[in-house]
């Protein structure tokens, strides 16, 4: 137990569909990250939120959309994704994302797009 | 950004060697972390270190940090069936921008 919930674990889905992955995270953290790992570019960071504010989007398609309604909650709002999204997402939390301090990852999320 | 490149990509041993992972990076860090994710696990925080020269021990786990804070070391000494994973090097991403860059890892196989 990380302190970091994710859900689904795994979650499969067609390229027209639309769906969301959910990240909790009970450690009183402000700051939440979402990051990408598959084989090609392990542990690649997304989207980092400060504050329930977006603080970086690193070139990220428009067919994935964050969303952070406050400090304790992340989500990850999927559409018409490409089978080559597929790979493991993982949230993460950490205190102060502006000096670089451990992150508490969650278990991922496994998406698999057909 | 900053970045951080990890060798070796993968690493064979027997159970009862020792094993090493390097990061090297081609600018100062300001720190470097290392993490392990088990097979099927995620990534959970080993360690970080901040100053010139840093050695710091946990059991069979030594980390090293660089006199020129380039460049850092993990070594495990007498690896065991449960030291199996990939090993992480990480830094901030630098130019001001938040969060962490994570370098490509090592894979850590052992062979009983």
């Amino acid at each position: 137990e990380t302190g970091v919930t994710q859900t689904p674990r795994h979650l499969v889905m067609g390229m027209t569909n639309k769906k969301s992955l959910k990240c909790e995270q009970h450690l009183g953290h402000n700051a939440m990250y979402w990051y990408k790992q598959s084989a090609k570019k392990p542990l690649e960071l997304m989207f980092v939120y400060n504050f329930k504010e977006q603080t970086e989007n690193n070139s990220v398609p428009s067919r994935f959309s964050p969303e952070c309604p406050n400090s304790s909650h992340l989500f990850l709002h999927l559409h018409t994704l490409q089978p080559e999204d597929s790979a493991l997402y993982l949230c993460a939390s950490s205190q102060d994302p502006t000096v670089g301090e451990k992150l508490f990852f969650g278990s991922g999320t496994q998406l698999s797009v057909l | 950004g900053q970045q951080v490149m990890q060798i070796p990509q993968y690493q064979h041993v027997q159970e009862g060697e020792d094993f090493t992972t390097y990061c090297n990076s081609s600018t100062t860090l300001s720190n470097i972390q290392w993490y392990k994710q088990r097979p099927g696990g995620h990534p959970v925080f080993l360690i970080q270190l901040v100053k010139s020269g840093e050695v710091k021990k946990q059991k069979r786990l030594t980390f090293q940090f660089g006199e020129a804070k380039k460049n850092s070391s993990l070594h495990i000494t007498a690896t065991q069936t449960t030291d199996v994973g990939t090993y992480f090097c990480a830094t901030m991403a630098g130019g001001g921008a938040d969060g962490l860059t994570f370098g490509k890892g090592t894979h850590l196989i052992i062979q009983p």
